[in-house]
């Protein structure tokens, strides 16, 4: 079974240029979480995508925005780059069960630097 | 508020040594979800186990234990007799059922080297 894919693995961005990386989910798993991580910040959560709608949102501001296809598949985008954009961004999939919380599981990350 | 505090920021043991990660968490939920992550250097977030906070059993898997404390709230993860393949940045992590079970909060990661 194929884990979850990421695209690109790497990324050089200009600043003020815009970005979008690509996810696609575990088959089978419909739910899509979008993560940072900074050296400074730690592991962020960004957003979550369920049937193609935002389910949750973390505290990040409207530059950052998501979408995901009926197919399951999910992109991020990043409009106005910033130097402190330069991050690992991860994208995790799991399995909605019924009534029970399902382990997310991580691509390999899209490293993003802004110069 | 929710918060996972991971105290050791980096550890060092020599090979076969066991080595214990501690975690600890705050929350206000009663539903609630605690994990463990492994991150080798290729960055990809490995997942290792998961509780629910109505399920106290420690657990044991191969070389890699956890013991689930609520009255202490913590999740310490313990490998027993190192090896230099466990030399990755190790992640404890919450989510609640409130704010989304989706939503995964992070401790600041644990790194462990593993001296041959």
């Amino acid at each position: 079974k194929a884990g979850v894919t990421q695209t690109p693995r790497y990324l050089i961005k200009t600043r003020g240029q815009q970005v979008t990386l690509s996810c696609s989910p575990i088959s089978g798993h419909r739910s899509v979480s979008w993560y940072q991580q900074t050296p400074g910040q730690g592991l962020q959560f960004l957003f979550e995508y369920f049937s193609e709608t935002q389910r949750n949102k973390g505290n990040f501001p409207g530059r950052f925005s998501g979408r995901q296809f009926s197919n399951s598949r999910s992109e991020m985008n990043v409009s106005t780059l910033e130097l402190g954009d330069s991050a690992l961004y991860l994208c995790a999939s799991s399995l909605m069960r019924q009534g029970a919380m399902a382990e997310a599981f991580f691509g390999q990350g899209t490293r993003l630097t802004v110069v | 508020a929710q918060k996972v505090t991971q105290a050791q920021t980096e550890i060092s043991v020599v090979e076969k040594e066991d080595v214990t990660l501690d975690c600890v968490y705050e929350t206000r939920d009663t539903t609630y979800y605690l994990f463990w992550y492994k991150q080798p250097p290729s960055g990809e977030l490995v997942f290792l186990i998961r509780r629910n906070s109505f399920d106290e059993q420690n657990e044991i898997s191969g070389r890699y234990s956890w013991n689930f404390q609520k009255s202490t709230s913590s999740f310490n993860f313990t490998i027993t007799a190192s090896q230099v393949v466990d030399s990755a940045v190790y992640f404890c992590a919450l989510s609640e059922a409130s704010t989304g079970a989706n939503n995964l909060f992070f401790g600041t990661g644990t790194r462990l080297t593993v001296i041959p």
